[in-house]
């Protein structure tokens, strides 16, 4: 059982805010990655990190930033959200030799 | 570009008979496959994976079969319980040389009728 921690679950917020989506794992993982999923989409990476101070964009733009300053801690922020931000944001790790990726419970983003 | 497709957004099954959720994806390089499964208000869980190099994976109930020269993978539910009604997605990832970087499909969502 994977053990990945994603708060808030739910965050509705007004436009121009600044807004910190948490995320931890308690597995010792070095990779860790944010997606972003719209209802009936796929999901798209937007961030992934390969261990501490490494953090890189995904395949889908975003105008979040990410930091990983500790191995098990890889918050997501927007500095000014908009309601184009609503989505579902749902951050994954992965071991180092290992394929699979375990997913938190997500973030359910509504801007308004 | 959507590089995994799964092009049937929703599938009803009767419980007990056998459920077949399908995929296809456009990237030769991918060289693992993975079926993640996702209930309401949570995030996907792993089910089943299966490597580039096999064309078959059976754990229980369920059961991935990969087609490379088609490009086409598929995951088998048999029996069909209630229980397995979610979303599943399928993934393909390019690999630990690449992050694991993974690429989604949209989901089919499985409807299993008791």
């Amino acid at each position: 059982e994977a053990d990945i921690y994603q708060t808030p679950r739910y965050l509705v917020i007004g436009t121009g805010k600044k807004i910190t989506l948490e995320c931890s794992q308690t597995m010792g993982h070095d990779k860790m990655y944010w997606y972003q999923q719209d209802p009936g989409m796929e999901l798209h990476l937007i961030h992934y990190s390969y261990g501490v101070n490494s953090t890189e964009k995904g395949d889908l733009s975003s105008e979040s930033t990410v930091s990983r300053i500790r191995t098990e801690h890889f918050p997501l922020t927007l500095e000014s959200a908009r309601p184009s931000h609503t989505s579902q944001y749902l951050c994954a790790s992965s071991g180092r030799y290992q394929e699979t990726q375990y997913f938190g419970p997500g973030t359910r983003l509504l801007v308004l | 570009d959507q590089q995994v497709k799964q092009n049937s957004p929703s599938l009803s099954v009767q419980e007990g008979r056998i459920s077949i959720l399908n995929c296809d994806y456009t990237n030769s390089m991918f060289d693992y496959f993975l079926w993640y499964k996702k209930y309401p208000a949570e995030g996907p869980t792993f089910l089943i994976s299966i490597s580039s190099i096999k064309d078959k994976n059976e754990d229980g109930r369920f059961t991935v079969f990969l087609n490379k020269s088609a490009k086409h993978l598929s995951l088998h539910i048999v029996p069909s319980q209630p229980g397995d009604s979610a979303v599943y997605f399928c993934a393909a990832s390019l690999g630990e040389y690449n992050f694991n970087k993974f690429y989604f499909g949209s989901g089919t969502k499985l409807n299993v009728k008791p």
